[in-house]
């Protein structure tokens, strides 16, 4: 069974810091996706990453995929508060599918 | 610029009703897929589809049932609502070529 584990769950921080939430999924994927959900809205994709050592970026906001390592970033440089937000990470392609499997989530606060 | 819309932002049905979800795109996509939300638990797969009249069980399908009638329109049925399907419901589409898909602005649903 896919699992997705983001961390950490939570993650307050203070403008202008930097930080990195991890994303590890358990079986072998190549597509790994980053989406935003912003409190009462729905999920905006960020990122989509489909291949090993694949790199995004957007403004403050930079994502990696190392497929062997079956492990994605997202970095975050210099928080600004709009930042805030949950920011979910996503697998599919699993068994030749395309089931999308979520991660739980990370929720971000930036203070500042 | 509407891409993925849902027939209800908020319901609320009594105990035992059947209840019906509607989800529409208008990108084309192939895959379309049913979510629910609920604090904590992250984004949890009910059903997915990848073709007219297709449908795959995802993670909790559960008290739920699905249509798939036309590409553009993906149903979500609860044969019988009980209070523990009290959730945030989510509609995404996604296109067969590994591309981030879409998402509707959800469905809260109160089971009484």
């Amino acid at each position: 069974e896919l699992k997705v584990e983001q961390n950490p769950l939570f993650l307050s921080m203070q403008e202008g810091k930097n930080y990195t939430i991890y994303c590890n999924y358990s079986t072998t994927s190549d597509r790994l996706y980053w989406y935003r959900q912003d409190p009462g809205k729905s999920l905006e994709s960020l990122f989509v990453l489909l291949s090993n050592g694949a790199v995004k970026q957007e403004g403050r906001l930079m994502a990696s995929l190392d497929t062997k390592a079956r492990l994605s970033t997202l970095h975050i440089t210099a928080a600004v508060h709009d930042l805030s937000a949950t920011y979910f990470c996503a697998v599919d392609g699993i068994d030749n599918t395309d089931k999308l499997i979520f991660g739980t989530g990370t929720r971000l606060q930036v203070f500042p | 610029d509407v891409k993925v819309t849902q027939s209800s932002r908020y319901l609320v049905k009594r105990t035992g009703e059947k209840v019906f979800l509607e989800c529409v795109q208008d990108m084309d996509h192939e895959n379309m897929f049913w979510y629910r939300q609920d604090p904590g638990l992250g984004l949890r797969l009910i059903y997915f589809s990848y073709d007219v009249k297709m449908k795959e069980k995802g993670d909790i399908p559960e008290g739920y049932s699905v249509s798939r009638e036309k590409k553009e329109r993906f149903s979500l049925i609860l044969e019988s609502a009980s209070t523990n399907q009290t959730s945030m419901y989510l509609c995404a589409s996604t296109p067969l070529d590994g591309l981030a898909g879409y998402f509707g602005p959800g469905t809260r649903l109160t089971v009484l």
